[in-house]
C-alpha cells in the first residue's frame, strides 16, 4: 500500500530535550516536506526536499533541522524543543514536477507533540 | 501577512444545504489544489485547477479557477454530514514551495 508513514503519532516531552520525528514513504517521491498545524494559521511549511541531500527552508524553520540522506525517510529533528513548538505536525511526499503545477501532496497522519 | 486567504473561516449549515467556499490571493498562480482533511488524518487531495475559468466537478462539488488565476471557489450542493471537515487549497509557490491557505472548517448536521 503507498503510504507515508510518521512515528510516534503522539510525543509530550520537556523543554530542551532533543527528539525526532520519523517521516517514510515507499513511493519513491523526489519531494518531501514537514509541515506544522496551528489553530487560525492552517498548514505551515518548515522544511522541504527536493531530492536526496537537497533541503530548503519553508516559511517557520527556526528550531527545526532535517536531513535527506536517504530518498524514502525525512527525519525532523527539534534539538531543544521550546513549547511554541507544541503543535500536529505533517510529512507529505510527491512526485517534483518541473513544470511549476503542484502535484498530488500525500500526507502521513500526523504526529501530535506537546512541549511541557 | 497570508498568501492565501480563505473564508469563511467556519461553516455550520444542515445536511442538504449548499455552500460555497473561497480562496483568494492578490497573487497569479498557474495552479491550484484543493484539499480536505478530516479530524485525526492528514489532507487529502480533492482536486487540481490549472487553467484560468476552469471548472472541475467531483460528484457534488464543483471547484472553479478565477479567470486571472488569483483565485478559487469550492461550491457543494446539497452538503453531507461526509462532507464534515476542513477544506484547504494550496498553491505553489517558487515553483518547489507549497503555500496552503488558513482553511475552511465545515461542519454538516444532520
Amino acid at each position: 500500500e503507498a503510504q507515508v508513514t510518521q512515528n510516534p503519532r503522539y510525543l509530550i516531552t520537556v523543554t530542551g530535550k532533543k527528539l525526532t520525528v520519523t517521516c517514510s514513504q515507499n513511493m519513491n517521491h523526489e519531494y518531501m516536506s514537514w509541515y506544522r498545524q496551528d489553530p487560525g494559521l492552517g498548514l505551515r511549511q518548515i522544511y522541504y526536499s527536493m531530492n536526496v541531500e537537497v533541503t530548503d527552508k519553508g516559511d517557520v524553520p527556526e528550531g527545526y533541522k532535517v536531513s535527506r540522506k536517504e530518498k524514502r525517510n525525512f527525519p525532523l529533528i527539534l534539538e531543544s524543543p521550546s513549547p511554541n513548538q507544541t503543535s500536529l505536525y505533517f510529512c507529505a511526499s510527491s512526485i517534483f514536477l518541473t513544470s511549476g503545477i503542484g502535484s498530488e501532496q500525500f500526507f502521513g497522519p500526523g504526529t501530535r507533540l506537546t512541549v511541557l | 501577512t497570508q498568501l492565501l486567504e480563505q473564508s469563511p473561516q467556519f461553516l455550520s449549515i444542515q445536511e442538504g444545504e449548499n455552500l460555497t467556499v473561497y480562496c483568494n490571493s492578490s497573487s497569479v498562480f498557474s495552479s491550484l489544489q484543493w484539499y480536505r482533511q478530516e479530524p485525526g488524518e492528514g489532507p487529502v487531495l480533492l482536486v487540481t485547477v490549472v487553467t484560468g475559468g476552469e471548472v472541475k466537478k467531483l460528484k457534488r462539488l464543483t471547484f472553479q479557477f478565477g479567470d486571472a488565476r488569483k483565485d478559487s471557489s469550492l461550491h457543494i450542493t446539497a452538503a453531507q454530514p461526509g462532507d464534515t471537515g476542513l477544506y484547504l487549497c494550496a498553491v505553489l509557490y517558487n515553483t518547489d514551495k507549497l503555500i496552503f491557505g488558513t482553511g475552511t472548517r465545515l461542519q454538516v448536521f444532520p
